[in-house]
């Protein structure tokens, strides 16, 4: 069964440092989204990608945070400058289409990501 | 601001029981529900989804939408110790021209279901 997978699983960084984590989509897949999730916190939206160009993005979501989708598979999340409030759980996940019926959005197995 | 809120729980029900989870959200105009399952440390496993008013079932899962009193249910039939995780309840679409992409989550509410 076709699944999101996350590189790495885990990361540890220096605060102020960049990382960058990879998603690979399920392969029919249209839309691609970034989610975090603090420990002991509710799962919160970070961004939605389609199309090559950010749909959709929340307040998290600043300057520090870019997506791409650098090749035909990979959907990536950079961060800049780290800080040690990053530290979290954060899941790509993707989904077939936007209507009713095809918009379940599956969820890769996350990266842990913790800031020192 | 979309709000989706659930009981923390935890929900504590024997082996065989049904366990009912709650759920309810502050936008009217949300379309789309869809109830993942957590295990700790894992991501969110889709169980089910529901866009209309009324009963869904996917065999032991039973999802209850009430649009009128913005309310979402779960019931686990005859729960096993492996349901026990934290169950999700999350949102999508709404009025104001709400969000067609994001996912709104609650809190989640942490079942056991014990032997």
């Amino acid at each position: 069964e076709p699944e999101v997978t996350q590189t790495p699983s885990h990361q540890v960084t220096q605060m102020g440092q960049e990382v960058i984590l990879r998603c690979v989509p399920i392969s029919n897949h249209l839309y691609f989204y970034w989610y975090r999730q603090i420990l002991g916190q509710k799962v919160e939206f970070l961004v939605s990608f389609y199309n090559n160009e950010i749909s959709e993005k929340s307040e998290i979501f600043d300057d520090q945070f870019s997506v791409e989708r650098p090749d035909g598979s990979n959907f990536t999340l950079k961060i800049r400058s780290t800080k040690l409030e990053d530290s979290a759980m954060y899941f790509c996940a993707s989904s077939e289409e936007l209507l009713a019926g095809a918009e379940t959005q599956y969820f890769g197995p996350g990266t842990r990501l913790l800031v020192l | 601001q979309k709000e989706v809120e659930q009981n923390s729980g935890p929900l504590s029900v024997p082996e065989g029981a049904i366990a009912s989870l709650n759920c309810t959200y502050s936008d009217r105009g949300s379309q789309s529900f869809f109830w993942y399952r957590q295990y700790s440390g894992k991501s969110p496993e889709l169980i089910m989804f529901i866009y209309s008013n009324g009963d869904k079932e996917d065999g032991r899962f039973t999802a209850q939408l009430n649009k009128a009193s913005q309310y979402v249910s779960l019931l686990i039939r005859d729960s096993q110790p492996s349901d026990s995780a934290t169950y999700l309840c999350a949102v999508k679409g709404g009025s104001s021209g709400g969000s067609n992409y994001k996912l709104t989550f609650g809190k989640g509410t942490l079942l056991t279901v014990n032997p």
